[in-house]
């Protein structure tokens, strides 16, 4: 049920353009972007909903592809403190009720690295 | 006020003792969890509190005992912990629902000996 990230790490110098994949094997509710920086606790970035809700930061974009369960995170102008990790927690859907499980499972993870 | 407060920040603690650790949130959420995050991994849910009610137990061993006395408050008492335990502990609480914004704390660090 773990959702599954790609690329597992990427190094970009300041100004350049990343993609961060968030794909599911199972029919998704909603899907949550998170950035960890070391020693911290992960802080908010967007939320995707099903039927195209999205709730988020207005320099952050993403896209939810509902039927095929992937989610993508969208970075452009990138700037050295975009450095961390980015996780995407998925909430599956919860037939027949239309709703999600209410439970978030998070990928493993995509470490991003923005060099001067 | 977007903050949620966790106690203590660190916590090193024998297999035979009983802690407790403290997660408050004054933002009015009536959703609150609990995370486990090992070194390099994504964080693991624990538990759902919903409006003060356990709502889901992810297969948690005994010895992890979560408590919400009020709509604010999450505990998590520890007890006969195993070294494999430590880790960081996260709290976080949202509005109502996962659809809204998930606000997490700074955690602590929990070291069992």
């Amino acid at each position: 049920q773990q959702p599954v990230q790609s690329p597992q790490a990427v190094i970009l110098r300041e100004g350049e353009d990343a993609v961060i994949n968030c794909s599911s094997s199972k029919a998704l509710y909603s899907v949550h972007w998170y950035r960890q920086k070391h020693g911290e606790a992960p802080v908010f970035l967007m939320i995707l909903l099903k039927g195209g809700e999205q709730k988020g930061h207005e320099k952050i974009s993403a896209s939810f592809n509902e039927k095929k369960q992937q989610s993508s995170l969208y970075l452009t102008a990138s700037q050295l403190s975009y450095s961390g990790t980015y996780f995407c927690g998925t909430e599956v859907g919860h037939p027949p009720y239309q709703g999600g499980s209410e439970k978030l499972v998070f990928g493993k993870g995509t470490k991003l690295t923005v060099n001067p | 006020d977007t903050e949620v407060t966790q106690t203590p920040k660190h916590l090193v603690m024998g297999m035979t003792n009983k802690k407790s650790l403290k997660c408050e949130q004054h933002m009015g959420h009536r959703a609150m969890y609990w995370y486990k995050q090992k070194a390099k991994k994504p964080p693991e849910l624990m538990f759902v509190y919903s409006y003060e009610k356990l709502s889901i137990n992810e297969s948690v061993p005994s010895r992890f005992s979560p408590e919400c006395p009020n709509s604010s408050l999450l505990n998590l008492h520890l007890h006969a912990l195993q070294p494999e335990d430590s880790a960081l502990y996260l709290c976080a609480s949202s509005r109502q629902t996962l659809t809204d914004t998930q606000y997490f704390g700074p955690g602590t660090r929990l070291t069992v000996l």
